[in-house]
């Protein structure tokens, strides 16, 4: 148990389903990250909050949509995705103001797009 | 742009050897260099964080280093046993971003 929590643990929709992706942590950090880890590619990154303010949004399609309520949460919230959309995703957190310190990760979210 | 690439992509030892994993970065404008473990279908397990300050950090049989100026950083695995058997990730954080880029990681095969 790292201290970050992601469920589900899999999940699978189709394209025209609409579905969220949770994150928990419980480190007392104040930034959290959404990657993507597609097969036979380096992990992505998708977004990034800092104290919970979107401030990086790497081109990712609108079809995902990020959500910070606080600082020990984050969701991904999915809809009509695309079969290439299939991945793990995997959310991670780090101490904001310290750039010094290594960052945290769940086990990810195995998701299959059919 | 940074970019992280980390030789070989696959290795396989039989158990108790030593070996090396390799990491290459192309700036060497970096807070910090971190090594992680997963295991197929899982997570990232940290294993290492190197400051950019620094030169080596141990934990246990693992071994890291950092050589900030030439863009590499080795881990070392002593004594290698079946359960050392992951792929092995390397990923820089570039000073003025608050990301990790990672490499394409190292798949680690250590047989009995």
């Amino acid at each position: 148990e790292t201290g970050v929590t992601q469920t589900p643990r899999h999940l699978v929709m189709g394209m025209t389903n609409k579905k969220s992706l949770k994150c928990e942590q419980h480190l007392g950090h104040n930034a959290m990250y959404w990657y993507k880890q597609s097969a036979k590619k380096p992990l992505e990154l998708m977004f990034v909050y800092s104290l919970e303010e979107r401030v990086e949004n790497n081109s990712v399609p609108s079809r995902f949509s990020p959500e910070c309520p606080n600082s020990s949460h984050l969701f991904l919230h999915l809809h009509t995705l695309q079969p290439e959309d299939s991945a793990l995703y995997l959310c991670a957190s780090s101490p904001d103001r310290g750039f010094y310190y290594g960052y945290t990760f769940g086990s990810g979210t195995r998701l299959t797009v059919v | 742009k940074q970019e992280v690439t980390q030789i070989p992509a696959a290795l396989s030892v039989p158990e108790g050897e030593n070996l090396v994993l390799n990491c290459s970065f192309t700036d060497s404008a970096i807070y910090n260099l971190q090594w992680f473990r997963q295991d197929p279908g899982k997570g990232l397990t940290s294993l290492l964080l190197i400051q950019s300050s620094q030169r080596e950090q141990t934990s246990g049989r693992l071994n890291a280093s950092l050589d900030k100026s030439s863009g590499r950083s080795t881990l070392y695995i002593a004594a290698s046993q079946p359960g050392d058997s992951a792929t092995y990730l390397c990923a820089v954080r570039p000073q003025g971003a608050q990301k990790l880029v990672f490499g394409q990681g190292t798949r680690l095969t250590i047989n009995p």
